[in-house]
């Protein structure tokens, strides 16, 4: 595709309900990155995937949080029993290879609100 | 760890100035540097970066400086555009799986 596209762009949902969030990065990279942006802070690492190795989750805030990737293309955050604190905007992005220093391509974000 | 903040929230100009964004990180170890551009409803794009063993990187109208010594780092922004309207926010570390990134500051620009 022309980018880095995510689903839903905006999700509104109660707490203590489960949410999926989609990441579909650009063709080819085997990179994929979650963050977490909350109002007025910066950027929050969660968790990247590089190819077939295992996933660096040392950014996920609890274990409600999870993270899967299919295919080595399509990713899926869930948040489980979610809290009023989990809203954000959570942003995917994707680079070709993963290098330290390859410029990484951002997703629009996925807006979450949870009454 | 590293902290990486901004010295101002917002930052208005006039079309046509130049514009300054300022940012201070505090882990002396972080040797990447990146500048971020955010629109309004988009994810942040990137706009240059820069590596510890260098001062000053030029890109198409912006120039990012960093002092290692005060660690700070600045984006300059020659020329600007309403079009250049956004929050602009640094990051630092060391590769991207370990950087921290600044809050923003939102440059508005007035025609």
């Amino acid at each position: 595709g022309a980018g880095v596209s995510q689903s839903p762009s905006n999700k509104v949902t109660e707490k203590g309900k489960d949410v999926e969030l989609r990441c579909d990065p650009i063709s080819g990279h085997t990179a994929l990155y979650w963050y977490r942006q909350s109002l007025g802070q910066g950027l929050e690492f969660l968790i990247y995937f590089q190819g077939n190795s295992a996933p660096d989750k040392s950014g996920l805030p609890s274990d409600r949080f999870s993270a899967e990737r299919t295919g080595g293309s399509v990713s899926t955050l869930t948040i489980q029993r979610t809290q009023q604190e989990d809203s954000a905007v959570y942003l995917c992005a994707s680079s070709l290879n993963g290098g330290s220093e390859e410029t990484q391509y951002f997703g629009p974000g996925t807006r979450l609100l949870v009454l | 760890g590293e902290s990486v903040g901004l010295h101002l929230p917002t930052l208005s100009v006039q079309e046509g100035d130049n514009s300054i964004i300022n940012c201070a990180y505090s882990n002396s170890a972080s040797d990447y540097f990146i500048w971020y551009k955010q629109e309004s409803g988009k994810g942040p794009q990137f706009i240059i970066d820069i590596r510890s063993n260098m001062d000053k990187r030029q890109g198409q109208r912006v120039t990012v400086l960093l002092n290692k010594t005060v660690k700070h780092l600045s984006l300059q922004i020659a020329a600007t555009q309403p079009g250049d309207s956004a929050v602009y926010f640094c990051a630092a570390g060391r590769g991207y799986s370990t950087l921290t990134f600044g809050k923003g500051t939102m440059l508005l620009v007035s025609p």
